[in-house]
């Protein structure tokens, strides 16, 4: 069946340290995209990505970055430089064909720095 | 003004219930509108797109407003397995990215 794919389901990290979440996907989207959770709020975007090789700064890229080496895969790093990094990471994709595509998204990661 | 607001409840109903509300965005240039379940610690699923006629999914039914800027989700008979945050989804602008509403809490209750 296809889908996207996180893992891990959860990570614990230390303060200082850089974390790097994974999200493959086998549905042969061209649009891929980073969003982060927090309690009470709605997701807000990270990053996101159009092509392989191309991606884009969302709301709240501080302290993120990102890669899309392959149509598959498009990982999201958390840096040292992220203020609040605890939080629900949810990967998504869809066709990327113009407007009016709903998101298919992944299970998330649960991300929690001590 | 947030891009996309909705009630956050919780909106508690007894089995069999209708329950309804609604989430107001503020680009008027928005063409495409979705709702999303979510359940507790999990990952948003679609629920439905929402059409310019309205359209209906079993129990639930969706009407965009495009007036006075908001779409609706009516939920008929309620079920236990309805309680979840419903979340609201707006294209904001005329590239690629979706705005998400914090979400509706709904309880379904025996």
């Amino acid at each position: 069946d296809g889908g996207i794919t996180q893992s891990p389901k959860y990570l614990f990290r230390k303060e200082g340290q850089n974390v790097t979440l994974s999200c493959e996907q086998n549905l042969n989207h061209d649009a891929m995209y980073w969003y982060r959770q927090d309690p009470g709020q709605g997701l807000r975007l990270i990053y996101y990505s159009q092509i392989v090789n191309d991606f884009q700064k969302g709301d709240i890229a501080e302290g993120y970055s990102v890669s899309r080496e392959k149509k598959e895969s498009f990982p999201l790093t958390v840096t040292s430089a992220q203020k609040n990094p605890t939080a629900f990471y949810l990967c998504a994709s869809n066709p990327g064909q113009g407007r009016g595509s709903p998101l298919h998204f992944g299970n998330g990661t649960r991300l929690t720095v001590t | 003004r947030k891009e996309v607001e909705q009630d956050p409840g919780p909106f508690n109903v007894p089995e069999g219930a209708t329950v309804a509300f609604n989430c107001t965005y503020s680009n008027s240039a928005s063409q495409s509108f979705f709702w999303y379940r979510q359940d507790c610690r999990k990952e948003p699923k679609l629920l439905m797109s929402v059409y310019s006629s309205g359209n209906e999914d079993g129990r639930f039914t969706a009407q965009l407003n495009r007036a006075s800027q908001y779409i609706s989700l009516l939920i008929r008979d309620s079920k236990l397995s309805d309680s979840a945050t419903y979340l609201c989804v707006v294209d904001s602008s005329n590239d690629y990215k979706l705005s998400f509403g914090a979400g509706t809490t709904v309880t379904v209750r025996a």
